[in-house]
């Protein structure tokens, strides 16, 4: 056990709805990243979090957004959804300083499927 | 650009054998950190071994060693004795100081009792 937490677990859904992705990071993380990844393919940065603050984009869609609340827990936000989006979408958390390891821990993911 | 290339999409080995994995990066960073990620049919990402770009001796964690040739931006995992529950996707990634991680596309590796 990472502890990340990431739910829902599994997310079925159809083209054109919305839907809304929630992962609690590692205590005393301040970091937290998103990451896709389609069927039999590595994971694919989309956006990273520090401390509320918005601190790298990767390939994140315009129909994609994320925050991140005060607590540290984070949302990502996923709308107009094409069946393409269907993916595992991974949560990781770090303590992000400037200097050391830096390690990234993973979450379970949350598998989603657009029909 | 960084990129991350795993040139092996599946590979075999007979338990108890060794085998080892390949991964290729580029960057032009100086500071940076390597990773092997184990994934289960579970889908959990298992953080296997990392290596700090800086350090010249290769990281062991038991049965998993990596040689790590920085002129040659080369990765590789070496997995000795190899057991059934080795069997997994391994993604090599790259990680350019604190920021996110850029991963390979996978290796299969695929354990034969």
């Amino acid at each position: 056990d990472s502890g990340v937490t990431q739910t829902p677990k599994h997310l079925i859904t159809a083209t054109g709805q919305r839907v809304t992705l929630r992962c609690s990071p590692r205590s005393g993380d301040l970091s937290v990243y998103w990451y896709q990844q389609s069927l039999d393919q590595g994971l694919q940065f989309l956006i990273q979090y520090y401390n509320g603050e918005e601190r790298a984009k990767g390939n994140i869609l315009e129909r994609f957004s994320a925050q991140q609340f005060p607590d540290l827990h984070s949302e990502l936000n996923l709308s107009s959804l094409e069946l393409g989006d269907s993916a595992l979408y991974f949560c990781a958390s770090s303590v992000a300083r400037r200097e050391g390891r830096n390690e990234q821990f993973f979450g379970p993911g949350t598998r989603l499927t657009v029909l | 650009a960084q990129t991350v290339t795993q040139s092996q999409p599946e590979m075999s080995v007979q338990e108890a054998e060794t085998v080892t994995l390949s991964c290729t990066y580029d960057t032009s960073e100086s500071d940076y950190y390597l990773f092997w990620y184990k994934q289960p049919p579970s889908r959990q990402m298992i953080l296997v071994i990392r290596q700090e770009a800086y350090k010249q001796q290769n990281a062991t964690e038991n049965r998993f060693s990596v040689n790590f040739q920085k002129a040659a931006k080369s990765f590789s995992l070496k997995i000795s004795d190899s057991q059934l529950g080795d069997a997994a996707m391994y993604f090599c990634a790259y990680r350019p100081g604190a920021n996110n991680l850029f991963f390979g596309t996978g290796t299969r590796l695929t354990v034969i009792p």
